[in-house]
């Protein structure tokens, strides 16, 4: 079955510092794929999208290439700021069903930026 | 707008007890959609409505969990009788349509089954 598989937190860096978060996904078909994060006590926010292959979802200052040829949509961010610590979770959207936002979600990956 | 609610933020209750966790969408949404967090399975898909109706409920974990949609604008997922492994944080979401894949979330319920 469809699934997403992220790279494993907690991952913590110094403010500044470029940011990488590794995910990849199993599916058939032509999956979306999310990026969400969630800050603490809160729920999830999507933070960007991507709906076909070579696509490119942007948002403040993150970034995501959806690479059909390696399954991947790795999140990147030039220079992570203090505000950025949340959980970032990738996800993908089984279209197969035409289930309408039924979403897989990863595990999640913890990120920490210091002051 | 206010965004999707639920209610209420905590809930702590003895094992053995019912439990019941509210949800009210973003008015104009008509699918709805139950989530449960854990450190060990991550965010878990429960059950999923599209107007009202349950569409997939294959992620339930067991009898012992109902979820109800009465009207658009309200939905309850029931736990009865409570297990400690319940103890999580169970979040609703909503969103319009089936071709959008943006997911509104609520805050979540932090559930602690003692």
């Amino acid at each position: 079955g469809n699934s997403v598989t992220q790279m494993e937190g907690p991952v913590t860096l110094s403010e500044e510092a470029f940011l990488t978060i590794n995910c990849t996904y199993t599916a058939t078909g032509y999956p979306s794929l999310f990026w969400y994060v969630q800050y603490p006590g809160e729920g999830l926010q999507l933070l960007l999208k991507a709906t076909k292959a070579d696509d490119k979802g942007s948002n403040k200052g993150f970034e995501a290439t959806y690479r059909k040829e390696t399954t991947s949509f790795h999140l990147e961010k030039g220079s992570v700021q203090v505000s950025d610590s949340a959980v970032y979770f990738c996800a993908l959207s089984d279209r197969i069903y035409n289930q309408g936002g039924k979403l897989i979600f990863g595990q999640g990956t913890e990120l920490s930026v210091k002051p | 707008d206010a965004g999707v609610i639920q209610s209420p933020r905590h809930e702590v209750t003895e094992m053995g007890q019912e439990v019941t966790l509210r949800c009210k969408p973003i008015s104009g949404h008509d699918y709805l959609f139950w989530y449960r967090q854990t450190m060990m399975r991550g965010l878990e898909l429960l059950i999923y409505f599209n107007n009202n109706v349950p569409i997939d409920d294959s992620g339930m974990p067991e009898d012992r969990f109902s979820a109800k949609m009465p009207n658009a604008s309200f939905s309850t997922l029931k736990i009865q009788p409570s297990e400690p492994r319940d103890s999580a944080v169970y979040f609703c979401a909503s969103t319009r349509g089936a071709t959008n894949e943006k997911l509104f979330f609520g805050s979540g319920t932090q559930l602690s089954v003692l």
